[in-house]
């Protein structure tokens, strides 16, 4: 079951370039998407979500894209800074009954930034 | 800020013994849920629960899981006999009324020996 897909397992970048993840899925149900940054031995920490209806979502450095025909979001941050450095992990989100919501990961990719 | 928390942080436990494994989900949040994440694998859901029943659980949820809200502010998973291939990280997670985003504790990292 492959309904959210991270290709990459991990990236490497130059602080205070773009760093640029990757995510695709296979479900038209899903309504929000999210992602999530996690440091070894933590929980995922909420990053920024994007709904199914828009294209676009900007928070600081982090940008995220859903191209909705492709079923292809990204997130972009830029600049990217060492503390960056944790896994992202894209997250699709299906409605439930009752609004409640079920989410869906990818495996993840390792994001390094060097300094 | 408002956070989960988990207790405990890890459980060792034999296989075939039961074990809890516990949750202070954010205070005003009204849906519960439980992940696992088998180590190299992804975050799956196993359950989610609102209004003191189970609204939704997956195929891994089966008769060795139940999941309680036993007071205001705890929110308990109990494998009743663990497997070997229990063994992983168990997340809770929380969100509000009408929202989306779900907040995660630590994890509690089982290890069934």
């Amino acid at each position: 079951d492959q309904q959210v897909k991270q290709n990459s397992p991990s990236l490497s970048v130059q602080e205070g370039r773009i760093s640029i993840l990757n995510c695709d899925y296979t479900n038209s149900m899903f309504d929000y998407f999210l992602w999530y940054k996690k440091y070894p031995a933590e929980g995922p920490t909420f990053l920024i979500s994007i709904s199914s209806i828009k294209d676009k979502n900007e928070d600081g450095r982090f940008t995220v894209f859903l191209n909705k025909s492709a079923k292809h979001l990204s997130l972009h941050i830029v600049p990217s800074q060492p503390g960056d450095s944790a896994v992202y992990f894209c997250a699709a989100s299906e409605y439930l009954a009752g609004s409640n919501y079920k989410l869906t990961f990818g495996k993840g990719t390792l994001l390094t930034v060097n300094p | 800020e408002p956070e989960v928390t988990q207790t405990p942080s890890h459980q060792v436990t034999q296989m075939g013994q039961e074990v809890i494994l516990r949750c202070v989900p954010i205070s005003n949040h009204l849906y519960f849920y439980w992940y696992r994440q088998i180590l190299g694998q992804k975050v799956e859901f196993l359950v989610s629960f609102y209004n003191n029943e189970i609204s939704e659980k997956s195929e891994i949820f089966d008769d060795q899981f139940s999941v309680e809200r036993p007071d205001g502010s705890n929110f308990t998973l109990k494998i009743r006999s663990t497997k070997l291939e229990d063994s992983a990280m168990y997340f809770c997670a929380s969100t509000g009324q009408g929202g989306y985003e779900q907040y995660f504790g630590p994890g509690t990292r089982l290890t069934v020996t």
